[in-house]
């Protein structure tokens, strides 16, 4: 059965903290999403991995960085955290292209992080 | 530019009702797929369609169906006789291409649909 996993469904920290968000998949994708949830806003995205050590920006990566050393695991950092990224924190993965349809993109449960 | 659109906020219908929950996109690609996917209380996405634009057909699953009208650039999602358990978030989305192939997904704003019972 495929899973995604977050380290945390709920955070809380202080405004200036250094954050680590984390992300597990156990379907060997290639791809890894961080996305960020918020009233109104939908889903949008901070960056994405197609594969080890590779790393792309998203449409909203200030204030973000990302690491991604093993193929399973992708990880979120706020290198200071300030009270507008207090949101949901979403994760996915999917399987990289094949020249055909598009891998449907499976995600976590979340990670509620307010910043106060 | 790539972008959907979720018009309605908010949905609340009664228990055995049929509800249509809205999507319309935008892009320029001749070639596209469009997503649905639910977001139960527990906060996890749920995939439920995957939709290409050169298919004719529409879709049914059970009490899902839905409705993609190329000429309006909508893809709208109905439920036929909800249940409390369709109660979720649920979010339209439009996929375009990253670098070396990576697939994003643009999602609309959602629309929160409550069945009461």
């Amino acid at each position: 059965d495929v899973k995604v996993t977050q380290s945390s469904r709920y955070l809380v920290k202080r405004t200036g903290e250094k954050v680590f968000l984390e992300c597990v998949q156990d379907m060997d994708h290639e791809n890894m999403f961080w996305y960020r949830q918020d009233p109104g806003l939908g889903l949008r995205l901070i960056y994405f991995s197609y594969d080890v050590k590779m790393k792309e920006k998203g449409d909203i990566p200030e204030g973000y960085s990302v690491s991604r050393e093993k193929k399973e695991r992708f990880s979120l950092i706020l290198e200071s955290a300030s009270t507008n990224q207090t949101s949901m924190y979403l994760c996915a993965s999917s399987l990289g292209a094949s020249g055909g349809a598009p891998h449907e993109q499976y995600f976590g449960p979340g990670t509620r992080l307010t910043v106060t | 530019a790539q972008k959907v659109t979720q018009a309605q906020t908010e949905i609340s219908v009664v228990e055995k009702e049929d509800v249509t929950l809205d999507c319309v996109y935008e892009t320029r690609d001749t070639t596209y797929y469009l997503f649905w996917y639910k977001q139960p209380p527990s906060g996890e996405l749920v995939f439920l369609i995957r939709r290409n634009s050169f298919a004719e057909q529409n879709e049914l699953s059970g009490r899902y169906s839905w409705n993609f009208q190329k000429s309006t650039s909508s893809f709208n999602f109905t439920i036929t006789a909800s249940q409390v358990v369709d109660s979720a978030v649920y979010f339209c989305a439009l996929r375009t291409i990253l670098i070396q192939g990576a697939q994003k997904l643009v999602f609309g704003q959602g629309t929160r649909l409550t069945i009461n019972p």
